[in-house]
C-alpha cells in the first residue's frame, strides 16, 4: 500500500522561529492537502494544493503560512514565526483521503 | 455548507462484543465519500472504511461495517469482536470532489478487557 510520509514525526522550536514541515505524497497524486489538529479537538483544515497552486485555504492559513512542492515530490508547510498555540499534529494528505503519520509541532 | 457530527463523545465495549459508532452529515452535494478514520495514542490518522455516497451497498472491512442510510444522512461504524487494540478515536469524515475533508469531533472508543 503506497504512503505518504511525513518528516520530522516530532519538531520542538521557539516561539518565533521558522519551521518547515516536509510530506512525501503519493507519487501520481495531484490533489494534496495540510490539516492540523490541536490536542484534544478536532481535525482542521488549513490548505489544499494542485496542479502547483493552492486551490483552496482556511482562515487559519495566514500569512504566516506557506505551502510549496520544491522539487516536484516533497510538499512543504512553513510557519514563519512560530506561536504557541500552533502546537498541534500537522498531517498532510495525498491523493484524497490517505494521510501521512503526521508531526507533532511543539512551540516552547 | 458541509457538516458532520458525531453526538457520543465517547464510548465503551466490552471485548468480543460488538460496538456501533453513530455519525450524521449534512450536504447538499449528491456525489461525496464517507470515511472513518482510527486514531490510536500515536495520533496518526488510519483510514478504517470508505464508502462511495451513489453505491447503496454498505462497505465492509473484516470486524468493520457501515450502515449507510443516505435519506437520513446517516453513517454509523459497526466493530464486530472488538479487540483491544480497537481502542482509539474514531473520526467520521466527508469529501466531495476532491475537496477539503470535513471531520466529526470523534468519539473515544475505550475497549474493556
Amino acid at each position: 500500500e503506497p504512503e505518504v510520509t511525513q518528516t520530522p514525526s516530532h519538531q520542538v522550536t521557539q516561539m518565533g522561529q521558522e519551521v518547515i514541515l516536509r510530506c512525501v505524497p503519493i507519487s501520481n497524486h495531484l490533489y494534496f492537502y495540510w490539516y492540523r489538529q490541536i490536542l484534544g479537538q478536532k481535525v482542521e483544515f488549513l490548505v489544499s494544493f494542485y496542479n502547483n497552486e493552492i486551490s483552496e485555504k482556511s482562515e487559519i492559513f495566514d500569512d504566516q503560512f506557506s505551502v510549496e512542492r520544491p522539487d516536484g515530490s516533497n510538499f512543504t508547510l512553513k510557519i514563519r514565526s512560530t506561536k504557541l498555540e500552533d502546537s498541534a499534529m500537522y498531517f498532510c494528505a495525498s491523493g484524497s483521503y490517505t494521510f501521512g503519520s503526521g508531526t507533532r509541532l511543539t512551540v516552547v | 455548507a458541509q457538516t458532520v457530527t458525531q453526538s457520543q463523545p465517547e464510548m465503551s465495549v466490552q471485548e468480543a462484543e460488538t460496538v456501533t459508532l453513530s455519525c450524521t452529515y449534512d450536504t447538499s452535494e449528491s456525489d461525496y465519500y464517507l470515511f472513518w478514520y482510527k486514531q490510536p495514542p500515536s495520533r496518526q490518522m488510519i483510514l478504517v472504511i470508505r464508502q462511495e455516497a451513489y453505491k447503496q451497498q454498505n462497505a465492509t472491512e473484516n470486524r468493520f461495517s457501515v450502515n449507510f442510510q443516505k435519506a437520513a444522512k446517516s453513517f454509523s461504524l459497526k466493530i464486530s469482536d472488538s479487540q483491544l487494540g480497537d481502542a482509539a478515536m474514531y473520526f467520521c469524515a466527508l469529501q466531495y470532489n476532491f475537496n477539503k475533508f470535513y471531520f466529526g469531533s470523534g468519539t473515544k472508543l475505550n475497549v474493556k478487557p
